[in-house]
């Protein structure tokens, strides 16, 4: 079945860093993707929705200009944490719609974001 | 705005027992439904969903679940648990249309299994 990756699958950094996160959807075209975020023990909250071509759609409440996400390419999605705090550590986790049933979406393994 | 509640955040049935994880959706119309299983650290798999054929939908790993609409209710159900079963299992719902949809979680349901 189709699959979506993410790169790095965990990251640790300093406070006040930037962190890019790639999810990419390794044999078929995505023209929008979706990011979550889940914190511990919780469930998992839509971020943004990223469109190909275009500017992404936020989630009311999340910062714009602190997720920054860029979706340059059918395959390719970015999520650019910039200035890190502690209370950015999460797990955030990318998704695809299936093309052929667009109702189902494939997951990425997620990435573990540890800021120190 | 579409929302599922998933009535117990965890459950625990011994091995070989009856496993039913319970989710309630809210809308006006109804939408498709979802449950999602996620190990540790992992992502998330489809177990099944629901988009309007057959009510009883069959899943991967012997997990059905039965959408009613008269209840509002899709619940997840699986004969006879298996210690593997043992994971983070989530609702989910979207809208209907014909292009990507969104998908809103349920807070989760930890799923123990004893041996």
């Amino acid at each position: 079945g189709a699959v979506v990756s993410q790169h790095p699958s965990w990251v640790i950094c300093k406070s006040g860093t930037s962190v890019k996160i790639e999810c990419r959807s390794l044999d078929f075209q995505a023209t929008t993707m979706f990011w979550y975020r889940q914190f511990p023990k919780q469930s998992l909250m839509l971020m943004a929705t990223s469109n190909e071509g275009s500017k992404a759609t936020y989630e009311q409440g999340v910062e714009k200009d602190k997720f920054l996400i860029n979706h340059a390419s059918l395959t390719l999605s970015t999520l650019t944490v910039t200035s890190a705090h502690p209370e950015d550590s999460s797990f955030y986790i990318c998704s695809a719609p299936n093309r052929e049933a667009y109702n189902e979406q494939f997951f990425g393994p997620g990435t573990r974001l540890t800021v120190l | 705005a579409q929302s599922v509640t998933q009535l117990g955040s965890h459950v625990s049935v011994s091995e070989g027992a009856l496993v039913l994880l319970r989710c309630n959706y809210s809308s006006s119309v109804p939408p498709y439904l979802f449950w999602y299983v996620q190990y540790p650290n992992q992502g998330l798999q489809l177990l099944l969903k629901y988009t309007s054929a057959a009510t009883l939908v069959k899943g991967i790993n012997g997990f059905e679940a039965e959408f009613k609409k008269s209840e509002t209710s899709f619940h997840l159900t699986k004969p006879s648990a298996h210690m593997s079963d043992a994971a983070e299992y989530f609702c989910a719902v979207s809208d209907r249309g014909g292009s990507a949809r969104q998908l809103t979680f349920g807070s989760g349901t930890q799923l123990t299994v004893l041996p």
